[in-house]
């Protein structure tokens, strides 16, 4: 069954850790993202990645890092330098050419106290 | 820069009436559009698309939207509201060119569906 697999599904971490958030997908999809959800802020793209070992920043970068070692796979950091990092966490991938739709995971509920 | 505006962050209807979540974009081109639907605590799912061709796009659940570019709009309905139908609902818009990156999100309308 392809998909895109994210874990775990609640994370509670305390102020001032770093903490990381995984996400795989065996869609064989070149791009991956990573969204950040608020209630009744929609999404706003945190990073994408198109190829590994290649990303570029989104609309609120700051505060988060990621990584893309392999096709599959694009964890997302979140430092302590995120000043409100409670939020539901979402990761999506796509093909890099055509119609431009996203799959998403199933997301990450973080909160931090 | 792309945009889209959600008419309305909720929306109520009665079971077994008709469903319209209203989606507005500003684009300097026809846009490719999209619906997501999204239930709690669980990512978003796509229910239909508009790239090229017929203008009416049918969808899953029984969902349709028409992309009129006169209006810029691309409206969602559905004849008849189920209860399994309450969720979160994203209309989201891209260009033609470009990359995926830019896709670019509404603020969401939530439904609820009152028996």
């Amino acid at each position: 069954d392809g998909g895109i697999t994210q874990s775990p599904k609640y994370l509670f971490r305390k102020e001032g850790q770093n903490v990381t958030l995984s996400c795989e997908q065996n869609l064989n999809h070149d791009a991956m993202y990573w969204y950040r959800q608020d209630p009744g802020q929609g999404l706003r793209l945190i990073y994408y990645s198109q190829i590994v070992n290649d990303f570029q920043k989104g609309d609120i970068a700051e505060g988060y890092s990621v990584s893309r070692e392999k096709k599959e796979s694009f964890p997302l950091t979140v430092t302590s330098a995120q000043k409100n990092p409670t939020a539901f966490y979402l990761c999506a991938s796509s093909i890099v050419f055509g119609p431009w739709e996203q799959y998403f995971g199933p997301g990450t509920r973080l909160t931090v106290t | 820069a792309q945009s889209v505006t959600q008419l309305g962050s909720h929306v109520s209807v009665s079971e077994g009436a008709l469903v319209l979540l209203r989606c507005n974009y500003s684009s300097s081109v026809p846009p490719y559009l999209f619906w997501y639907v999204q239930y709690p605590n669980q990512g978003l799912q796509l229910l239909l698309k508009y790239t090229t061709g017929a203008t009416l796009v049918k969808g899953i659940n029984g969902f349709e939207a028409e992309f009129k570019k006169s209006e810029t709009s691309f409206h969602l309905t559905k004849p008849s509201a189920h209860m399994s139908d309450a969720a979160e609902y994203f209309c989201a818009v891209s260009p033609p060119q470009g990359g995926s990156e830019k896709l670019v999100f509404g603020k969401g309308t939530k439904l609820t569906v009152n028996p």
